[in-house]
């Protein structure tokens, strides 16, 4: 099976633009969750979607969004980046299935905000 | 909501030696605790994870033991190598349909 991938995997922005983030999951697999991660703050939980709702939230103002399409591809956007912004965006996909929980994590894309 | 700490940040140890490293998680509903390693430019990878119903947990070098009683589990990873130099993350999550809530990180370092 393919891992999950993102797309694209570096891109540099300037404060105030918007960015969209693609994240592609393991096939079979419908939950889809979203992490920043910077210096010092580990894996800090943005929103998950399963079946094309969100179904969990993070602590993280409304320019970030999210949403998920009927072959359970995700993406994330960021409007009117700030220069905190910068940062590794990392998706990671499951099945959540039963007792399965076990998440599975892109290479994710690295944003710049200049 | 569930808040996941570890200590140390940093631990090093020699190749060779064990190393140890804890975490404490708050919510007692939660029963899944994934390990992740996440090597220099690289995603995170599950290395092994435990459930609530289980104490203890071997894969080779690496296990993982759980005390519900205290809230704590632990990774345990034997007859260190220069490639487990890496950041560890620690996770709980209640169940499927919950977040899975990390640690801050540990970075390892082994000294050949």
């Amino acid at each position: 099976k393919a891992g999950v991938t993102q797309t694209p995997r570096y891109l540099i922005k300037t404060r105030g633009q918007q960015v969209t983030l693609s994240c592609s999951p393991i096939s079979g697999h419908r939950s889809v969750s979203w992490y920043q991660q910077t210096p010092g703050q580990g894996l800090q939980f943005l929103f998950e979607y399963f079946s094309e709702t969100q179904r969990n939230k993070g602590n993280f103002p409304g320019r970030f969004s999210g949403r998920q399409f009927s072959n359970s591809r995700s993406e994330m956007n960021v409007s009117t980046l700030e220069l905190g912004d910068s940062a590794l965006y990392l998706c990671a996909s499951s099945w959540t299935g039963g007792s399965s929980y076990e998440q599975y994590f892109g290479p994710g894309t690295r944003l710049t905000v200049t | 909501g569930e808040n996941v700490e570890q200590h140390p940040s940093t631990l090093s140890v020699q190749e060779g030696d064990s190393a140890v490293i804890k975490c404490t998680y708050s919510d007692s509903a939660s029963n899944y605790f994934p390990w992740y390693k996440q090597e220099l430019g690289k995603r995170p990878q599950l290395i092994i994870d435990i459930r609530s119903n289980v104490g203890e947990k071997k894969d080779q070098r690496i296990a993982v033991t759980l005390n519900k009683t205290a809230k704590h589990f632990s990774l345990h990873i034997t007859e260190t190598q220069p490639e487990d130099s890496a950041v560890y993350f620690c996770a709980a999550t209640p169940g499927a349909n919950s977040k899975l809530t990390f640690g801050k990180g540990i970075t390892l370092s082994v000294r050949p």
